[in-house]
């Protein structure tokens, strides 16, 4: 059963940075594509990134291209994403999926943008 | 990309069967058989429930189906249940190579 873990998020200020992680175990980590979905509070799901296998390529939502980037380290079997140029808006519940027939998603970390 | 189509809310009683519509474009659920559904209890993190239109990971009851026709997808569940009262959400792959969620169903079990 796959088992995803996220970390690393917190309160930071308009126009701050900060790297979230996601560690996964149960699961063939470097054969699957990995994503990361954000949540508002009080809000609906929302794409923000995602990556395939050996970190090759690499496709982000319109609001946060240009400030964010994915990455991932296979022999660590850690996701990364690191957030620049922080918003308000991008005040969510971060969350690291998996999808398909191994799927799964993380428990999500807290970010807080805010003076 | 615009959000996928869900309806607000949906309701039914235990025992009965419920349908979640999603509808999209020719650019995302029309395009591909990658529309995925999953379920979130309140507080809880998003659980999958079906993948690739009509796939169920393991572990989700068979109460729980998928489709698709054209633009718009479906989630069935049949005999419902009162754990099945929570918001689901469907996703699909676009043409832009990205995803794109729906707003969301809460489903009441009266």
């Amino acid at each position: 059963e796959v088992q995803l873990v996220e970390s690393g998020g917190g309160l930071v200020q308009p126009g701050g940075s900060l790297r979230l992680a996601c560690a996964a175990s149960g699961l063939t980590h470097s054969n699957y594509w990995m994503n990361w979905v954000r949540q508002a509070p009080e809000k609906g799901l929302v794409w923000v990134s995602r990556i395939n296998s050996d970190g090759s390529i690499t496709n982000y939502a319109d609001s946060v291209k240009g400030r964010f980037t994915i990455s991932r380290d296979n022999a660590k079997n850690t996701l990364y994403l690191q957030m620049n140029s922080l918003r308000a808006e991008d005040t969510a519940v971060y969350y690291c999926a998996v999808w398909g027939a191994s799927g799964g998603w993380g428990q999500g970390t807290l970010v807080t943008v805010s003076s | 990309q615009s959000a996928l189509t869900q309806p607000a809310s949906v309701s039914g009683s235990p025992g009965q069967s419920i349908i979640i519509s999603c509808t999209g474009t020719s650019s995302d659920i029309g395009a591909y058989n990658y529309v995925s559904w999953c379920q979130q209890h309140p507080g809880k993190a998003p659980k999958p429930m079906i993948y690739e239109v009509s796939n169920r990971p393991s572990g989700v009851p068979d109460r729980f189906s998928g489709s698709k026709s054209g633009n718009t997808a479906s989630l069935t569940i049949s005999g419902l249940q009162a754990e099945d009262e929570a918001d689901y959400y469907c996703s699909s792959y676009t043409t832009s190579h990205t995803w794109v969620f729906g707003g969301g169903t809460k489903l009441t079990v009266l």
